[in-house]
């Protein structure tokens, strides 16, 4: 059972600061990294994805990725209250003939509160 | 431009009553997916679709059935509905196997009494 794990929460930042979200995988194969957010009572959106080692920055987010520790994460600098919801680790998994057809494996997700 | 459109929004089942989920996407999408999400969960895929006619099962798709008979509609059949059936579902679409980007539907809120 390939599994995707992410800290158990709720993580409560005040706003400036900067939030980590981290998430391990236990398929060695995994090819492909996703975060993606998602607001109360809404549908996830993606926000960040990364294939290769080290580090992708957009913004105020940063994705980062080690393949050898089989360890993802995400930073969200300057946190605001409007990056409050529940933040979701996705990773495509290696599979035979190497196409997974795009079947993600989720983490259960870190609610991230910031407060004012 | 509508994106994915799921219907209905919410609904209550019986137990042992059927229904039909409905997904419809307007992006040309090839691959499309049925996801369900428990409370404080993540998502698990219960099918998916990689083309018209062709679709296969996910992690959990005891108790449902999908049919892909056009690149635009996804319908996702539950059949003897159960209380473990009660949950979030939703469907998503992609333009491509390495998909950056899932384009996911408002939801469906069911519950089984």
């Amino acid at each position: 059972q390939k599994e995707v794990e992410q800290n158990s929460g709720p993580l409560s930042v005040p706003e400036g600061a900067i939030a980590s979200l981290n998430c391990t995988y236990s398929d060695r194969g995994s090819q492909s990294f996703f975060w993606y957010r998602q607001y109360s009572g809404k549908s996830p959106e993606l926000i960040m994805f990364i294939y290769s080692n080290g580090d992708k920055e957009d913004g105020r987010f940063t994705a980062q990725l080690n393949k050898a520790s089989q360890y993802v994460s995400l930073l969200i600098r300057d946190s605001q209250p409007s990056d409050s919801a529940t933040y979701l680790c996705a990773v495509n998994p290696w599979a035979p003939g190497g196409t997974s057809y795009g079947k993600l494996t989720f983490g259960q997700g870190t609610i991230l509160t910031v407060h004012p | 431009n509508a994106g994915v459109t799921q219907t209905p929004k919410f609904r209550i089942l019986k137990i042992g009553q059927s229904m039909t989920l409905q997904c419809a996407q307007d992006m040309n999408h090839n691959y499309m997916y049925w996801y369900r999400q428990d409370p404080g969960m993540g998502l698990k895929l219960i099918y998916y679709s990689v083309g018209a006619g062709i679709t296969d099962k996910g992690e959990v798709p005891n108790g449902y059935n999908v049919s892909r008979s056009t690149t635009e509609d996804f319908p996702l059949r539950l059949e003897l509905a159960a209380p473990s059936q009660t949950s979030v579902y939703f469907c998503a679409s992609s333009l491509a196997e390495r998909n950056e980007k899932l384009f996911f539907g408002s939801g469906t809120q069911l519950s089984v009494l």
